[in-house]
């Protein structure tokens, strides 16, 4: 069975500081990767996916997220943290059958950000 | 891309009583799914909605609890019935649709649903 998981259930940064949210999955064939945000009273919006091709892909609000087979991650990472960044994150992972149905979703890291 | 409304936003229930939830998309689309997202925890699918056929429920939920339809290509309900506090959660309707080249799922703000 697929599964997704999140270490961090919540981290705290400085505005203007690095981000990194670990996500490690399990899955026994080619993955589909994602990563949401949920803000507060919101929905999810998706952030970032991989399907296929290079492994480091680019997501909306400057974040970025690296496939790494090997070890079985999709990291998701920011430069520069913005105060408007504070929300829940999630890692979800798919079938690999060029649909998005199905998704299993990690726990969540909750992002507080100071200023 | 796929813009969700979600009707009630938030509702404050009485346990035994039952809520209809109403998940509009702003174009036609063939699968939708609702989720389940209790307190402090990620989420769970509770059943896949294909128009013309019945839902397809994920283990641990059942179609006497969680009935659901999907009368058409732009519109689902889900009812939460005969309900307890444990079925206090945010429910999410998505859908599948195409975007970028590849589907992806997009949800809706969801509804936040308290069990008293």
């Amino acid at each position: 069975a697929q599964s997704v998981t999140q270490p961090d259930i919540h981290i705290t940064v400085s505005e203007g500081a690095s981000l990194e949210l670990r996500c490690n999955y399990s899955y026994g064939a080619t993955p589909y990767l994602f990563w949401y945000v949920q803000s507060p009273g919101q929905g999810l919006q998706l952030l970032l996916k991989y399907f296929s091709g290079d492994t480091l892909v680019q997501g909306i609000k400057g974040f970025e997220a690296e496939f790494k087979r090997s070890q079985s991650s999709f990291n998701l990472r920011k430069p520069s943290v913005h105060w408007s960044d504070a929300a829940e994150y999630f890692c979800a992972v798919g079938p690999f059958t060029g649909t998005a149905s199905k998704l299993t979703f990690g726990t969540g890291t909750r992002l507080q950000v100071t200023l | 891309s796929a813009v969700i409304s979600q009707k009630p936003s938030r509702d404050i229930c009485q346990r035994g009583t039952s809520l209809t939830i109403q998940c509009q998309v702003d174009s036609q689309v063939t699968m939708m799914f609702w989720y389940r997202q209790q307190p402090g925890q990620s989420l769970t699918l509770i059943a896949t909605a294909n128009q013309g056929s019945e839902a397809t429920y994920e283990s641990g939920f059942v179609i006497d609890k969680f009935p659901i339809s999907r009368p058409n290509l732009t519109f689902s309900t889900l009812t939460v019935s005969n309900m307890s506090p444990e079925d206090s959660s945010i429910y999410l309707c998505s859908v599948e649709a195409q975007a970028r080249g590849y589907n992806e799922q997009f949800f809706g703000p969801g509804t936040r649903l308290t069990v008293l």
